[in-house]
């Protein structure tokens, strides 16, 4: 089946540097990937539609400075936390679709990273 | 944006027991997934509703789309420690690629 792997899987980090997190497609190609943000006994909250050689899209209230996103290949997307501070202290995942896309075919995540920023 | 209502939150349970969990709308769902989150992973894909009145089947998961297509129900037979874990649907916004969640349901069952 189709894979999607995150790295690292966890990470601390002090307050005020950046974190990068990939999110590669082991055996697809995906053109679109997209980013969430799930807080403890939360449920995911969509943070950007990342695009393959083009700007991701971000949801209302996500800040497109502070969290960066990289497609750079139909196999790669990155998502780097600028100057991070607790409060983003978070799980972050990543997803891809196979296929055509189509918003009912499935949606394969990656097991995400847990970031603690100290 | 939809909002997914689902109810319960949180559901404690002793292995054996049944138990079902919805998730409901004030709009239409063009389409329902249904997604299992264990701890520290991600998501992943149940079952996809699409017609009003569906029902399937996963073993000992049944899944029902409302004649309406505004709710939609998880019923599980005889629980497992093993069903442990956060149950979340989930409908495309809009019609578009990108998913919108529900808070989920996080289920534990003791043995």
């Amino acid at each position: 089946g189709a894979v999607v792997s995150q790295h690292p899987s966890w990470v601390i980090c002090k307050s005020g540097t950046s974190v990068k997190i990939e999110c590669r497609s082991l055996d697809f190609q995906a053109t679109t990937m997209f980013w969430y943000r799930q807080f403890p006994k939360q449920s995911l909250m969509l943070m950007a539609t990342s695009n393959e050689g083009s700007k991701a899209t971000y949801e209302q209230g996500v800040e497109k400075d502070k969290f960066l996103i990289n497609h750079a290949s139909l196999t790669l997307s990155t998502l780097t936390v600028t100057s991070a501070h607790p409060e983003d202290s978070s799980f972050y995942i990543c997803s891809a679709r196979t296929g055509r896309s189509s918003y009912n075919s499935p949606l394969h995540f990656g097991n995400g990273t847990r970031l603690t920023v100290t | 944006t939809q909002l997914l209502e689902q109810s319960p939150q949180f559901l404690s349970i002793q292995e054996g027991e049944n138990l079902t969990v919805y998730c409901n709308s004030s709009s239409v769902f063009s389409s329902l997934q249904w997604y299992r989150q264990e701890p520290g992973e991600g998501p992943v894909l149940l079952v996809t509703v699409v017609t009003g009145g569906e029902v399937k089947k996963l073993k000992r998961l049944t899944f029902q789309f409302g004649d309406a297509r505004k709710d939609s129900s998880l019923h599980i037979t005889a629980a497992q420690p093993g069903d442990t874990g956060l149950y979340l649907c989930a409908e495309p916004q809009g019609g578009s690629e990108k998913l919108v969640f529900g808070k989920g349901m996080k289920l534990t069952v003791n043995p």
